[in-house]
């Protein structure tokens, strides 16, 4: 079965360079969320979007924006990168928001872009 | 803030025992929880989910328990192989919520 797909898989840049994330949803998925996970910790919610609506929003920095296209992929666009923003990315989707009427739709996660900074 | 913890961070379990990993949530208004199975260089992946008007859901070879009265999770793993040697997450969240909250990971190892 189609999975969550991120590119690029790994990424290094220098301080205050800029980043593009990007994801590509499971087929018929509307829905895509972003996580950043630093070494060793759990994944943190960073912003979600439902049919190409921000539809809610974590710990993510103002240096960071992303949005959500009509064909449902996503980009997370990094600005004024810093050495603390080193982490595993991860994208997430699932259907409907995450709850249809037959219930709870589990977000399916991709293999992550992995951010050094230098 | 709310957060979803687990008890253990390492369990280590010989080949073809059953594995009984733990989670703690403090939410209570959490109605949906997941278990996630994350290998080395790879994301979270999905393994069997519950929902709050559940106290029990088997899948193929693992058991997840719910007590919502001392806000427990548990996600059992019967005859464990090789193969089940990784990190799990528990992970929750709030219908109309839609992100999840982690707990703190569990690394499996499995003893050959």
């Amino acid at each position: 079965a189609a999975g969550v797909i991120q590119s690029p898989r790994h990424l290094i840049k220098e301080k205050r360079e800029t980043a593009t994330l990007k994801c590509y949803p499971i087929p018929r998925h509307d829905t895509v969320y972003w996580y950043q996970q630093g070494p060793g910790q759990d994944p943190q919610f960073l912003i979600s979007f439902y049919e190409k609506m921000q539809s809610d929003k974590g710990s993510i920095p103002d240096r960071f924006s992303a949005q959500q296209f009509s064909d449902y992929h996503s980009e997370l666009n990094m600005s004024s990168l810093e050495l603390g923003d080193s982490a595993l990315y991860f994208c997430a989707s699932s259907l409907g928001g995450g709850y249809t009427p037959i219930g709870n739709q589990p977000q399916h996660f991709g293999d992550g872009t992995r951010l050094s900074i230098l | 803030g709310e957060s979803v913890g687990l008890h253990l961070p390492t369990l280590s379990v010989q080949e073809g025992d059953n594995s009984i990993i733990n989670c703690a949530y403090s939410n209570s208004a959490s109605d949906y929880f997941i278990w996630y199975k994350q290998e080395s260089g790879k994301g979270p992946q999905f393994i069997i989910d519950i929902r709050s008007n559940m106290d029990k859901r088997q899948g193929q070879r693992v058991t997840v328990l719910l007590n919502k009265t001392v806000k427990h999770l548990s996600l059992q793993i019967a005859a464990t192989q090789p193969g089940d040697s990784a990190v799990y997450f528990c992970a929750e969240t709030v219908f109309g919520n839609e992100k999840l909250t982690f707990g703190t990971g569990t690394r499996l190892t499995i003893i050959p």
